[in-house]
């Protein structure tokens, strides 16, 4: 039972374009959703995080987007850069720091 | 600034060894945790600790044992290794529920291989 998917494991952009890398999750008690990037050999680093009372939040190129209603959130990366290669883990929140991840999505940058 | 350290980073093992992973912090962080990640399937709680002395199962706890005596230090035991056991093993910490950050940092993981 899968409560945090990422449904396309791999994505594949042109650099300076437009990233999108989609999540979808079950369970309506989580309080934080967050995106972590992650290289070869190297454990996850942290990204962006939403809390579940928003719908937006920015950090330069990164903006997260919360759909409570769908159940759904997306990271866009824009422009898109070569650096941005890696593996993008979406992970939930469910109290006393218990994060739920999804499988990964491996995006590619394409010069 | 280390952040999390986690040791060794490769390990192999024998069907039936026991050994200790070996996790430390530096940030006095009150949370520590415990993620096995496998092909295909993210990252999966094994256990937790929100604090010195108290500890709770995660998602997959099974042939784990954890304690924490300390705040800086959050040891993994394997008790009797088993090749479904082969996986890399992330540590990670965060500040707690009082600062209300969500982010949890991570160390750079342990690649075990059961054989």
């Amino acid at each position: 039972d899968q409560q945090v998917k990422q449904n396309s494991p791999s994505l594949s952009v042109q650099e300076g374009r437009i990233s999108i890398l989609n999540c979808d999750y079950t369970n309506s008690m989580f309080d934080y959703f967050l995106w972590y990037k992650k290289y070869p050999a190297e454990g996850p680093t942290f990204l962006i995080s939403i809390s579940s009372i928003k719908d937006k939040n920015e950090d330069g190129r990164f903006t997260v987007f919360l759909n409570k209603s769908a159940k759904h959130l997306s990271l866009h990366i824009v422009p898109s850069q070569p650096g941005d290669s890696a593996v993008y883990f979406c992970a939930a929140r469910q109290g006393a720091q218990k994060l739920v991840f999804g499988q990964g999505t491996r995006l590619t940058i394409n010069p | 600034n280390a952040g999390v350290t986690q040791t060794p980073k490769f390990q192999v093992l024998k069907t039936g060894q026991s050994m200790t992973l070996q996790c430390a912090q530096d940030m006095n962080h009150e949370y520590m945790s415990w993620y096995r990640q496998d092909p295909g399937m993210g990252l999966r709680l094994i256990h937790y600790s929100v604090g010195a002395g108290i500890t709770d199962q995660g998602e997959v706890p099974n042939g784990y044992n954890v304690s924490r005596s300390t705040t800086e230090d959050f040891p993994l035991r394997l008790l009797s290794a088993a090749p479904s056991q082969t996986s890399v093993y992330f540590c990670a910490s965060s500040p707690g529920q009082v600062l209300g950050s969500p982010e949890a940092f991570f160390g750079q993981g342990t690649r075990l291989t059961v054989v």
